[in-house]
């Protein structure tokens, strides 16, 4: 079974600009959660979508978004970057409830200068 | 808020030492409890979780975490540690229905000398 994708795997942007990343979930997987990893703050929750409905939503602003599709892939926008938005930004997946084990991709990492 | 805290940041052991690292959690409800591993260059991966039951829960590679409700806490335990389980190790907590969303502590680097 491939495991959790995600695209692209580094991305350098700028101040001011805004990102999109993708995430491919393993098939079957109904959920999709993402989360932000920086050295300062550790693995910060940023949302997750369950059938194509956000179901639960972290403490970040505005200017990060997710959506998921009905092929269970999911994306996640951020605008109007800024420095502190560098970071790793983790996909996971479920078959639905947390009794099911989430498997975690690899990551996007994302440089903004 | 609910947090998470992992009071051990870096850890060194010799191989063959046992290992205790410790998780505490601030929220008061039913939850449920995970350790994760991150090995250097891969994924995070589930170690353990407990859900209900026997508050001591065995995970893979000899890993073992004891639920001790009183005290609001998580510990992991291994009898002998070995090089490979130089990794970087975090406890998660799970708020009962609260879908899939883990708060995650700060983590705990453990570094095993041959």
């Amino acid at each position: 079974k491939a495991g959790v994708t995600q695209t692209p795997r580094y991305l350098i942007k700028t101040r001011g600009q805004q990102v999109t990343l993708s995430c491919s979930p393993i098939s079957g997987h109904r959920s999709v959660s993402w989360y932000q990893q920086t050295p300062g703050q550790g693995l910060q929750f940023l949302f997750e979508y369950f059938s194509e409905t956000q179901r639960n939503k972290g403490n970040f602003p505005g200017r990060f978004s997710g959506r998921q599709f009905s092929n269970s892939r999911s994306e996640m926008n951020v605008s109007t970057l800024e420095l502190g938005d560098s970071a790793l930004y983790l996909c996971a997946s479920s078959p639905g409830t947390p009794l099911y084990e989430q498997y975690f991709g690899p990551g996007t990492r994302l440089t903004v200068t | 808020a609910q947090s998470v805290s992992q009071h051990n940041h870096h850890v060194i052991l010799s191989e063959a030492a046992s290992l205790e690292l410790g998780c505490n959690y601030s929220y008061g409800g039913t939850v449920n409890l995970f350790w994760y591993v991150q090995y250097p260059g891969q994924h995070l991966q589930l170690l353990l979780k407990y859900f209900s039951g026997d508050p001591l829960v065995k995970g893979i590679k000899g890993f073992e975490a004891e639920f001790i409700k009183s005290k609001f806490s998580f510990n992991l335990r291994k009898p002998s540690v070995q090089w490979s389980d130089t990794a970087e190790y975090f406890c998660a907590v799970n708020k009962d229905n609260a879908g899939n969303m883990l708060t995650f502590g700060g983590g705990t680097r453990l570094m095993v000398k041959p």
